[in-house]
């Protein structure tokens, strides 16, 4: 069965503090690996899909990574607004289009 | 309208109401999906139809009733439903199904609140 774990559950940042999130899964063969930011009373939001490992993206001040076991979005020089939580998904072969999410990181970015 | 909607947006009902949910999607994608997402808890996949056809039901209990009249609109219908159905409901779509890496798109959710 597919899993997703996050780590950690709630992290507090000062503004430019940069820092991880860790989303460490097991599939058994990865389609893709997405990432989500979620804000308060809305749908998650899209921000990037890693198929292999040692792939990487950007985008703004995020960048995630991934390796066989685990992927990382990297948050550099976070700012307020970045407050949000994270959420990790992972698509097996198996699992056609289902997604198994994580359950999620609670970023906040004190000024 | 753009995306993804969901009405209503906040919903309390009884224990012995029906109501429904109503997902209207605009990307002209063909696969759409219901989550339930409880506090503390991952997204958990309720149903996916594909073209208007159902083709998961994960083990949802029957007091929750998927209809998608088109590749478009997708509704949950809720009849004597549990306090611990409580929960933001999430509607979500993709261009494809069983498609390698294809991303979901969601709507903003209706908060729930079952007395």
């Amino acid at each position: 069965e597919d899993q997703v774990t996050q780590s950690p559950e709630a992290l507090r940042l000062q503004e430019g503090e940069s820092s991880s999130l860790n989303c460490s899964y097991t599939v058994s063969g990865l389609r893709g690996l997405f990432w989500y930011r979620q804000d308060p009373g809305k749908g998650p939001e899209f921000l990037f899909t890693l198929y292999s490992a040692g792939e990487e993206k950007e985008k703004e001040r995020l960048k995630a990574t991934l390796t066989k076991k685990e992927s990382f979005l990297h948050i550099t020089a976070p700012k307020p607004e970045d407050s949000a939580t994270y959420l990790c998904a992972v698509q097996g072969i198996q699992g056609a289009q289902k997604l198994v999410f994580g359950q999620g990181t609670r970023l906040t970015i004190n000024p | 309208e753009t995306g993804v909607t969901q009405t209503p947006r906040h919903l309390v009902m009884g224990m012995t109401n029906k109501k429904s949910l109503k997902c209207e999607q605009h990307l002209g994608h063909n696969a759409m999906y219901w989550y339930k997402q409880s506090a503390k808890k991952p997204l958990e996949l309720m149903f996916v139809y594909n073209f208007k056809e159902q083709t998961e039901n994960n083990s949802v209990p029957s007091r929750f009733s998927p209809e998608c009249p088109n590749s478009s609109h997708l509704f949950l219908h809720l009849h004597t439903l549990q306090p611990e159905d409580s929960a933001l409901y999430l509607c979500a779509s993709s261009q494809e199904f069983l498609g390698t890496g294809i991303s979901q798109y969601f709507g903003p959710g209706t908060r729930l609140t079952v007395t």
